[in-house]
């Protein structure tokens, strides 16, 4: 049982260089998110998906595109990418009770990248 | 749009002291939770609280929601170099399916 993983650990690309991050959660939950993280800015959300096939903008999704083909993976893509978009990146998966309360988000390693 | 305010943002002590972290937010929390984040990787659930006036311990860690669901802190007791990290609160809110909103974190480094 591997949890979430993220794929690659690292990379560093040139302004307008496109790439996909990939994650990968075996734990059969229904929502996945990816994240990005900024010195002093905590954690904000990019995009999310309820499940398979469907996802959804969140906070700072300009720039990012995102699809859930498969319930178990949740690709980020960036088109285009500028400097503003380096960063670390996390993706998290979870699942939902009906109360809704309290539920704990699985996080992967992260994603450095590194955009010059 | 609600606002997670931790502070401080940075705190540096000896191995043995205590501390205290707090998370304050714009508005009522729907559901806390406090997640800790080690160097190099994503984080970790710590503990979620519900119930204004709440106080819950994991070991020497002790976590209390205020009486308004409007601030929550995070006390360690004999901290440990082990304890290191990066400590974020979070509220998990409901806009048409649930979401989470994360503070801007307190790192702490505690020195042998």
């Amino acid at each position: 049982n591997a949890g979430v993983t993220q794929t690659p650990k690292f990379r560093v690309l040139k302004t307008g260089q496109s790439m996909t991050l990939l994650c990968a959660q075996d734990m059969n939950h229904e929502y996945m998110y990816w994240y990005r993280q900024d010195p002093g800015m905590g954690l904000r959300l990019i995009h999310y998906s309820v499940g398979e096939g469907t996802t959804a903008k969140g906070e700072v999704p300009d720039g990012y595109n995102v699809s859930r083909l498969k319930k178990q993976n949740f690709l980020l893509g960036l088109e285009s990418a500028a400097p503003s978009q380096t960063s670390v990146y996390f993706c998290a998966s979870s699942y939902w009770t009906r109360s809704g309360i309290g539920e704990t988000q699985y996080f992967g390693p992260g994603t450095r990248l590194l955009v010059l | 749009t609600q606002l997670l305010e931790q502070s401080p943002q940075f705190l540096s002590i000896q191995e043995g002291e205590n501390l205290t972290v707090y998370c304050n937010s714009s508005s009522v929390f729907s559901s806390l939770q406090w997640y800790r984040q080690e160097p190099g990787e994503g984080p970790v659930l710590l503990v979620t609280v519900v119930t204004g006036g709440e106080v819950k311990k994991l070991k020497r860690l002790t976590f209390q929601f205020g009486d308004a669901r409007k601030d929550s802190s995070l006390h360690i007791t004999a901290a440990q170099p082990g304890d290191t990290g990066l400590y974020l609160c979070a509220d998990i809110y409901y806009s048409g399916t649930y979401k989470y909103i994360f503070g801007t974190g307190t790192r702490l480094k505690v020195l042998a």
